[in-house]
């Protein structure tokens, strides 16, 4: 069975500080991954995804994941942190065969302090 | 502005009644999704239809029923409402097997008491 793992309820981070978000994966196939952002009150946001390629995916607003297969796992990075970045972060995972289904993490929440 | 709309975004039930949340697209999208969000649970997936006329069950079904008549519309009814079911409901939607990311609707708040 599919599952995601977001070891982390809350990361803190100072503004300009770098930010890492990890994420875990089980999966059986090719994992197809994805990460995405909540703010307060509002649907979830697309931010990156990795397919095949490059092992580090680029995305919105500064963001990056690498894909590390030996470790199964999915981290969600940016060099320098914004407060306006503070949010829920979800990583999600998908198989080839899985009509797009994403199974996503509980989430971690972001908080970037001044 | 294009995307996924979901109405009612609040909405408070009495245990038992029934009410019926619709999620409406014009991406033309192949796939539509219904989720909660519950605390500390991330996303469970509901139901989850492929095209129009066509629906299958996510991992937390039971209690939910669902439609797709039109391409662009995807129902998620609840025909007795139980307070295990006070959730965040999101719908989203997504292009066929291309595996481009979810547009996700603004989500419902449902409190059933």
């Amino acid at each position: 069975a599919q599952s995601v793992a977001q070891p982390e309820d809350q990361v803190n981070v100072a503004e300009g500080n770098p930010l890492t978000v990890k994420c875990t994966y089980s999966v059986s196939g090719n994992p197809y991954l994805f990460w995405y952002v909540q703010y307060p009150n509002r649907g979830l946001q697309f931010l990156l995804k990795y397919i095949t390629g490059d092992n580090l995916v680029k995305g919105s607003y500064g963001f990056e994941a690498e894909f590390n297969k030996s470790q199964t796992s999915f981290h969600l990075k940016k060099p320098s942190a914004l407060v306006s970045d503070s949010a829920l972060y979800f990583c999600a995972v998908s198989n080839s065969g899985g009509y797009n289904k994403l199974i996503f993490g509980a989430g971690t929440r972001l908080a970037v302090h001044p | 502005n294009a995307g996924v709309t979901q109405t009612p975004k609040f909405r408070v039930l009495k245990t038992g009644q029934s009410m019926t949340l619709l999620c409406a697209q014009d991406m033309n999208h192949e796939y539509m999704y219904w989720y909660r969000q519950d605390p500390g649970m991330g996303l469970r997936l509901i139901h989850y239809s492929v095209g129009e006329g066509t629906t299958a069950k996510g991992e937390v079904p039971d209690g939910y029923n669902v439609s797709r008549l039109k391409k662009q519309n995807f129902l998620l009814g609840l025909e007795s409402a139980a307070p295990s079911q006070t959730s965040v409901y999101f719908c989203a939607s997504t292009e066929g097997q291309r595996l481009y990311g979810y547009t996700f609707g603004s989500g419902t708040r449902l409190t059933v008491v």
